[in-house]
């Protein structure tokens, strides 16, 4: 069946710093892709998703591409800022229609 | 437009209780899914509600179930309650596209039940 797999947190960086965090799936077709980001006592917010392959989703700085070829979505950001501190997860919603989640990874940012 | 609603924002019930969680979505939005998660599983798909019917089920035991009225309210109910159904419950919803009888794929989702079983 359809799975993500991202990477294992806790990740923690110091402010400006470049941030990376992996994503690959599996799925059969062409899923979209996601990332969301839940924010302490809250639900979940989409940060950026992308419907086809090569798409480049983008929203307050992060960035991720969709690409086939290595099934990822690796989620990018330039320059972190304390506020960017969450958990993010990557997803997928494939040919069965329901949001597939990877596993979350927390995110820590030092002032 | 106001966000998706969840109702109550914190739960406390004992082993064996039932639970009824509530989810209004955003207006005009007709699909309403339900999620679990859990520290230890993450986030898991329950089930999927479009005009009152539900159209996807994850696997969980038959003691969750839900239901969906006219005005695309939602409730999704837990019956004789588990110590490991403790858990943030999410609702989500979404637009539906009438034409080809699928679902939006971005879902906007609400803050969350917490819901804790002693």
């Amino acid at each position: 069946g359809d799975s993500v797999t991202q990477m294992e947190g806790p990740v923690t960086l110091s402010e400006e710093a470049f941030l990376t965090i992996n994503c690959t799936y599996t799925a059969t077709g062409y899923p979209s892709l996601f990332w969301y980001v839940q924010y302490p006592g809250e639900g979940l917010q989409l940060l950026l998703k992308a419907t086809k392959a090569d798409d480049k989703g983008s929203n307050k700085g992060f960035e991720a591409t969709y690409r086939k070829e290595t099934t990822s979505f690796h989620l990018e950001k330039g320059s972190v800022q304390v506020s960017d501190s969450a958990v993010y997860f990557c997803a997928l919603s494939g040919s069965a229609s329901k949001i597939i989640f990877g596993s979350g990874t927390r995110l820590s940012i030092r002032p | 437009k106001a966000g998706v609603t969840q109702t109550p924002r914190y739960l406390i019930k004992t082993r064996g209780q039932q639970v009824t969680l509530s989810c209004s979505p955003i207006s005009g939005h007709r699909s309403v899914s339900w999620y679990q998660q859990t520290p230890g599983q993450g986030l898991q798909f329950l089930f999927e509600y479009f005009s009152e019917t539900q159209r996807n089920k994850g696997n969980f035991p038959g003691r969750f179930s839900g239901r969906q009225f006219s005005n695309s309210r939602s409730e999704m109910n837990v019956s004789t309650l588990e110590l490991g159904d403790s858990a943030l419950y999410l609702c989500a919803s979404s637009l539906y596209h009438e034409t080809s009888g699928r679902r939006y794929n971005e879902q906007f989702f609400g803050p969350g039940t917490r819901l804790t079983v002693l």
